[in-house]
């Protein structure tokens, strides 16, 4: 079964800092990995996304990830978080076992509190 | 601006009284998605369409329906509902279905049964 973790319920960081948001995923096939960002009361907004090449990926908002394949992870990283980062992010895993292989799969998701 | 737009934000319906979600997308996409996101959990994939083709997630209610009377609208019907249904209910619209592209989310209706 695919699934996804996010081990961390809350990250808190201080503005100008570096920020990591973890994510390990398990998927039977090649894995597409999805990060997407969500402010209260809104919908989801696409971050960036792994399908194949380079494994560090560069996404919206100075936001990138990084996929390892043999630790089987995607963590969500940004080099000096903004208070404006306070979020709930969901990282996501496409489900090819489901028969039309659209699904996603999203991780319970991470809040990022970022104090100035 | 393209855009995915849900009405109303905020809905309130009673105990086993239907209600209709709805939502439209500028894109022109081919897929359409209906999400169900209960408070405080990810997001759970109800169903989606492909143009007119409709496929359901094998644990969806039958409580849950879904119309796509044409591109660019789409309706989340519940028949009746319970007050396990209250959640936030996202649409979701992508141009294919392969991972190449994304999904667009919209704002969401938040549901509240009383």
């Amino acid at each position: 079964a695919q699934s996804v973790a996010q081990p961390e319920d809350q990250v808190n960081v201080a503005e100008g800092n570096p920020l990591t948001v973890k994510c390990t995923y398990s998927v039977s096939g090649n894995p597409y990995l999805f990060w997407y960002v969500q402010y209260p009361n809104r919908g989801l907004q696409f971050l960036l996304k792994y399908i194949t090449g380079d494994n560090l990926v560069k996404g919206s908002y100075g936001f990138e990830a990084e996929f390892n394949k043999s630790q089987t992870s995607f963590h969500l990283k940004k080099p000096s978080a903004l208070v404006s980062d306070s979020a709930l992010y969901f990282c996501a895993v496409r489900d090819t076992s489901n028969q039309a292989g659209t699904a996603l799969i999203f991780g319970k998701g991470t809040t990022l509190s970022v104090s100035s | 601006d393209a855009m995915v737009i849900q009405n109303p934000r905020y809905q309130v319906t009673q105990f086993g009284k239907p209600v209709t979600l709805s939502c439209s997308q500028t894109l022109n996409h081919n897929v359409m998605y209906w999400y169900q996101q209960k408070s405080s959990q990810a997001p759970k994939l109800l169903f989606h369409y492909y143009d007119k083709d409709f496929n359901n997630e094998a644990d969806t209610p039958d409580n849950f329906q879904s119309r796509r009377p044409n591109t660019s609208f789409c309706f989340l019907d519940i028949r009746s509902p319970g007050l396990g249904d209250a959640a936030m209910y996202l649409c979701a619209t992508s141009r294919e279905m392969s991972p190449l592209y994304e999904q667009y989310f919209g704002p969401g209706t938040r549901l509240t049964v009383t």
